[in-house]
């Protein structure tokens, strides 16, 4: 699978949108993009993933750039229970088998 | 419905002991995962098993780890002669079938110190 880069930790206001930028630039054209959340003490929870067209469900809504290059997961109003670590991960398409393969990820920060 | 739960919560031993980790996956679910989380790090792949197999453990560190899943259902994590770098949160994750897109879903994990 494809390495991904994401910064450390960032912070947002509350009832702001909350924008995460992650660099997966040897992602190849079978591989999708993934975001998966951990809230402290809690095991990480799926959100979203897509492959070439932005997505959007309940939680989130993710863009990826057209080279496929990088991406952005967008929490359109972030509430103080979105303060968790974000992980983007790529990964190929009927891979879904194999174990997930998780960086550090992102702290995301919401102040009140 | 009920998620995916894990016990004990917390496990603490003493170097060299043995111990064990349960997984109960959500109902239904056929596909099962042990990961191990240390401060700091994200989740690292351990082991899958598909049904009552395990299909791939390559992430297990070495021959003193071991999990079964004799019913296809209940799984458990075995650690022989712990060291104190086993030291970590331990999370289990089922999926629905095989489908690509099928997401897993976590357990709250369980926190193992070796003293």
């Amino acid at each position: 699978d494809a390495k991904t880069t994401q910064p450390p930790s960032m912070d947002c206001a509350e009832g702001r949108a909350a924008n995460l930028p992650c660099n997966h630039s040897t992602i190849s054209g079978n591989e999708y993009v993934y975001w998966y959340r951990q809230i402290h003490s809690q095991g990480p929870q799926y959100i979203i993933h897509g492959l070439k067209n932005n997505e959007t469900n309940e939680m989130a809504s993710l863009i990826i750039t057209e080279d496929r290059k990088s991406s952005t997961l967008i929490l359109p109003h972030a509430t103080l229970r979105d303060t968790a670590v974000y992980y983007c991960i790529v990964r190929v398409a009927g891979g879904g088998a194999d174990g997930l393969t998780f960086g550090k990820g992102t702290h995301l920060i919401i102040q009140p | 419905g009920a998620g995916v739960s894990q016990t004990p919560s917390n496990k603490v031993t003493e170097k060299g002991k043995y111990v064990e980790l349960r997984c109960d996956p959500i109902s239904g679910h056929t596909a099962l995962y042990w990961y191990r989380q240390s401060l700091g790090q994200g989740p690292e792949f351990l082991i899958y098993f598909q049904g009552t197999g395990a299909a791939d453990d390559s992430g297990l560190p070495n021959d003193r780890f071991f999990a079964v899943r004799p019913e296809g259902s209940v799984s458990t994590l075995k650690i022989q002669r712990t060291e104190r770098g086993d030291s970590a949160v331990y999370l289990c994750a089922s999926r629905a079938g095989t489908g690509a897109y099928n997401e897993q879903f976590f357990g709250p994990g369980t926190r193992l110190t070796v003293l």
